[in-house]
């Protein structure tokens, strides 16, 4: 069965404070690895990891998969109040490219 | 980037009705979306994968005669839900995928539906 595991469950920082998410992965037929920020409603995409190894980066956040490891991280640094929300990571895989989704980090940053 | 579209936002229905929400491709074709279902403070759990033009795919434990998917055009997919109940409240959420410019996955804006 296709599994998504994302570390920690919650998570509560000072702004300011540099955060890790950690999402590690058991899917057939990988395809990539996908990062969402969700508030109130939808969830709103931040990366698309493909390829091993290759940083990608948006002002404060930047995420990295290791294919070896079957894991990929989030980092966020210099939080604000504004990045509280649930992280979502996904994985495109399986048999007709689902993305199946981990449970998600609640992050709060406190002022 | 892709834009999907899903209406209604928000629905409340008696026990025994049912409800259809809609989902659209707004500015590409998508031959295949899909339909997740949150809880309050949990992640989304796929349900069912909608093909365009064939039956859809759903996901273990999902009741398909109760959750009716159709995908009848490149652009639209709905989900019915056939006489709801309380336990069936919860947010529903499509996606979608613009494979053609190779976006990642888009997300409608979801539809509350709470029964009562």
């Amino acid at each position: 069965e296709d599994k998504v595991v994302q570390s920690p469950l919650s998570l509560v920082v000072h702004e300011g404070d540099t955060v890790t998410l950690n999402c590690s992965y058991e899917v057939t037929n990988f395809r990539s690895l996908l990062w969402y920020k969700q508030e109130k409603k939808a969830p709103t995409f931040l990366f698309m990891l493909t390829s091993s190894g290759i940083e990608k980066k948006s002002g404060r956040l930047s995420s990295i998969l290791d294919k070896k490891e079957l894991s990929s991280i989030l980092n966020i640094t210099a939080t604000q109040t504004g990045d509280s929300a649930i992280y979502l990571c996904a994985v495109v895989g399986g048999y007709g490219n689902k993305l199946v989704f981990g449970a998600g980090t609640i992050l709060r940053v406190k002022s | 980037g892709a834009v999907v579209s899903q209406h209604p936002s928000r629905v409340i229905c008696k026990s025994g009705t049912s409800v259809k929400i809609e989902c659209r491709s707004l500015d590409f074709q998508a031959t295949t979306m899909f339909w997740y279902r949150q809880f309050p403070k949990q992640s989304l759990m796929l349900m069912a994968t909608s093909n365009e033009g064939s039956k859809a795919t759903y996901e273990q434990g999902v009741e398909k005669d109760k959750f009716l998917i159709n995908h009848a055009s490149l652009t639209l997919s709905t989900l019915t839900v056939t006489s709801a109940h309380p336990e069936d409240s919860s947010f529903y959420i499509c996606s979608a995928r613009d494979i053609v410019r190779g976006y990642g996955y888009t997300f409608g804006s979801g539809t509350r539906l709470t029964v009562v």
